[in-house]
């Protein structure tokens, strides 16, 4: 869906380095996801948010942090707890969370 | 918490034949079950989805069956087209104030020409 926006589309991360991904929409959408995907398997779930200035923990939120300052953007921090950070990242939004959700195009964050 | 399971992991037909992809899921609860779709690297894009009030739900070569009873729901594809090939990803979630998604571990559909 070109209304979400993800950036950049690759990232290295140092040994100790916390790292940040951009993601925004311009859809209006109240909520916003993260997800994380690993090669041959399905997307989990590490943050999410159903408004402005709130935040819930996914299923795998350890090692990892976010915001919502701003109702279309959504940044993702992996930080050096996150032992594992090689991964897929995306995000998504819906309108409110009981809409379908769409995704951006993914950030691959890759340890150097 | 919901746990989702979906099979096979690789499916392989022929241009033209149908394909299906079964998933089943834990928590009775669950009345939400979206399929996406994700080509190599891209995105997962929203395919079709269905409801729990609902048994069945078309969309041209697409469709889902959902059985409450058993707790399964399978995505069938008609007339394959190489077009097809991709990883397909079932998921499931209640309905509440946020949609958390519960996903399976994804199907390679390979549709061979």
């Amino acid at each position: 869906d070109g209304g979400i926006t993800q950036s950049p589309k690759y990232l290295f991360r140092k040994e100790g380095q916390n790292v940040t991904l951009s993601c925004e929409q311009n859809l209006n959408h109240d909520a916003m996801y993260w997800y994380r995907q690993d090669p041959g398997q399905g997307l989990r779930l590490i943050y999410y948010s159903q408004i402005v200035n709130d935040f819930q923990k996914g299923d795998i939120a350890e090692g990892y942090s976010v915001s919502r300052e701003k109702k279309e953007s959504f940044p993702l921090t992996v930080t050096s707890a996150q032992k594992n950070p090689t991964a897929f990242y995306l995000c998504a939004s819906s309108q409110t969370g009981e809409q379908p959700q769409h995704f951006g195009d993914g950030t691959r964050l890759s340890i150097l | 918490g919901e746990n989702v399971e979906q099979h096979p992991s690789t499916l392989s037909v022929q241009e033209g034949d149908s394909a299906v992809i079964k998933c089943t899921y834990s928590d009775s609860a669950s009345n939400y079950f979206p399929w996406y779709k994700q080509e190599l690297g891209k995105r997962p894009q929203l395919i079709i989805d269905i409801r729990s009030n609902v048994g069945e739900k078309k969309d041209q070569r697409i469709a889902v069956t959902l059985n409450k009873t058993a707790k399964h729901f399978s995505l069938h594809i008609t007339e394959t087209q190489p077009e097809d090939s991709a990883v397909y990803f079932c998921a499931a979630s209640m309905s509440g104030s946020a949609r958390q998604l519960t996903f399976g571990s994804g199907t390679q559909l390979t549709v061979l020409p």
